[in-house]
């Protein structure tokens, strides 16, 4: 399968805490996405990486790539309720413009 | 930003019958677009590629001729399930992609929640 890999699968935190979460994937890669995803609707896109970059930041967001153990980091911090979602990484590799999204990390953010 | 629609964004239909799903991009003109899949609780899978005026690419496992892929203009992609079947009950995302951009970023439809009784 293409489909990259996230853990945890599941992650219950308090409001304020920072979350963090991990994806592993398989061939080398061109970018790196992460997207978030309320319960029944459409991604939203949060921050792309490209392979070239070792980390980036958007607002509460922090992402780290490290190519050489094919994975990255998203690091929500000072964690709110509406963070409460699914978080999914998505790769794109040199040869097309597919994504292929890894299993994806089930936020809940308590109040 | 970019806009992607799809119509509908629910469909409920009976066992044998095909239901046609479209996705358009409504300010930008999308020479590639990708449609997904996604179960309850799980992620997205990537079904196919639609590129305007060729034929679809299938990712592996995916039928062809069960879900057929028509991109006949720069904004509009459709993607029709064929003799549906309660196991293709889910939710069905599009995305596009520009040629304007550089960087690869596609964007995402809302998605078609279907439900075949």
């Amino acid at each position: 399968s293409q489909q990259g890999e996230e853990d945890p699968q599941a992650l219950s935190i308090q409001e304020g805490e920072n979350a963090t979460m991990n994806c592993s994937y398989k061939t080398s890669i061109n970018n790196l996405q992460w997207y978030r995803q309320n319960s029944g609707r459409g991604l939203v896109h949060l921050i792309l990486i490209r392979s070239n970059e070792r980390e980036k930041h958007s607002g509460r967001l922090r992402v780290t790539l490290d190519t050489s153990k094919k994975s990255s980091s998203l690091l929500i911090t000072a964690s709110r309720a509406a963070d409460t979602a699914s978080y999914f990484c998505a790769t794109d590799w040199y040869t097309g413009n597919q994504f292929y999204f890894g299993t994806g990390t089930s936020l809940t953010v308590i109040p | 930003g970019a806009v992607v629609s799809q119509h509908p964004s629910w469909v409920i239909c009976k066992s044998g019958t095909s239901v046609k799903i479209e996705c358009r991009s409504l300010d930008f003109q999308a020479t590639t677009m990708f449609w997904y899949r996604q179960f309850p609780k799980q992620s997205l899978m990537l079904m196919a590629t639609s590129n305007e005026g060729s034929k679809a690419t299938y990712e592996q496992g995916v039928e062809k001729d069960k879900f057929l892929i028509n991109h006949a203009s720069l904004t509009l992609s459709t993607l029709t399930v064929t003799s549906a079947h309660p196991e293709d009950s889910s939710f069905y995302i599009c995305s596009a992609f520009g040629t304007e951009w550089v960087v690869n970023e596609q964007f995402f439809g809302p998605g078609t929640r279907l439900t075949v009784l």
